[in-house]
């Protein structure tokens, strides 16, 4: 089955720094990317869509110049988060899918982001 | 109305007896459905995908699809203490292009 990984595990930063967080896909080649973020006892709420050589589609609410998102290659995508507050600690998830729009969403182990 | 509802739970059932999780979903247009599972602290798992109406088995799961109804379900035979999870119901909308909506997840816990 796809594969999807996706490191660090888990990273703690201090407030006012940035963190980047890599998802690949290691058995496929995925165009298109997405980033979800999961806080306690809550649903995944998706963030943004990455495309391979173009712009990321963000979801209302979040801050695209907060949250960067870099799809450089067709396995590889990248979530920065610049100026970590708090606020920001969270489960970041990443998932891609197999060729075709009906093709389930595979994801990353996630990375567990805490902000002090 | 939420866009994928699901009862939070926790619904508990004693191990070897059949758990049975809803999902209703707002947009009829809706395509393509799956159920994931996540234990806690780490990624959903994909457990099944349906599309069209009626049953679809798979081991010790079976969903059902009725959209018509607007519903998905899942049912887990046999539960076992393993099972303990939150399912998530996630649905591919048509009206959100190509993203998948979840709902808020089912916490399950089997019970020895």
């Amino acid at each position: 089955g796809a594969v999807v990984s996706q490191h660090p595990s888990r990273v703690i930063c201090k407030s006012g720094t940035s963190v980047k967080i890599e998802c690949r896909s290691l058995d496929f080649q995925a165009t298109t990317m997405f980033w979800y973020r999961q806080f306690p006892k809550q649903s995944l709420m998706l963030m943004a869509t990455s495309n391979e050589g173009s712009k990321a589609t963000y979801e209302q609410g979040v801050e695209k110049d907060k949250f960067l998102i870099n799809h450089a290659s067709l396995t590889l995508s990248t979530l920065t988060v610049t100026s970590a507050h708090p606020e920001d600690s969270s489960f970041y998830i990443c998932s891609a899918r197999l060729t075709g729009s009906d093709s389930p969403l595979h994801f990353g182990n996630g990375t567990r982001l805490t902000v002090t | 109305q939420k866009e994928v509802e699901q009862n939070s739970g926790p619904l508990s059932v004693p191990e070897g007896a059949i758990a049975s999780l809803n999902c209703t979903y707002s947009d009829r247009g809706s395509q393509s459905f799956f159920w994931y599972r996540q234990y806690s602290g780490k990624s959903p798992e994909l457990i099944m995908s349906i599309y069209s109406n009626g049953d679809k088995e798979d081991g010790r799961f079976t969903a059902q699809l009725n959209k018509a109804s607007q519903y998905v379900s899942l049912l887990i035979r046999d539960s076992q203490p393993s099972d303990s999870a939150t399912y998530l119901c996630a649905v591919k909308r048509k009206a959100a292009g190509n993203k998948l909506t979840f709902g808020g997840g089912t916490r399950v816990l089997v019970k020895p």
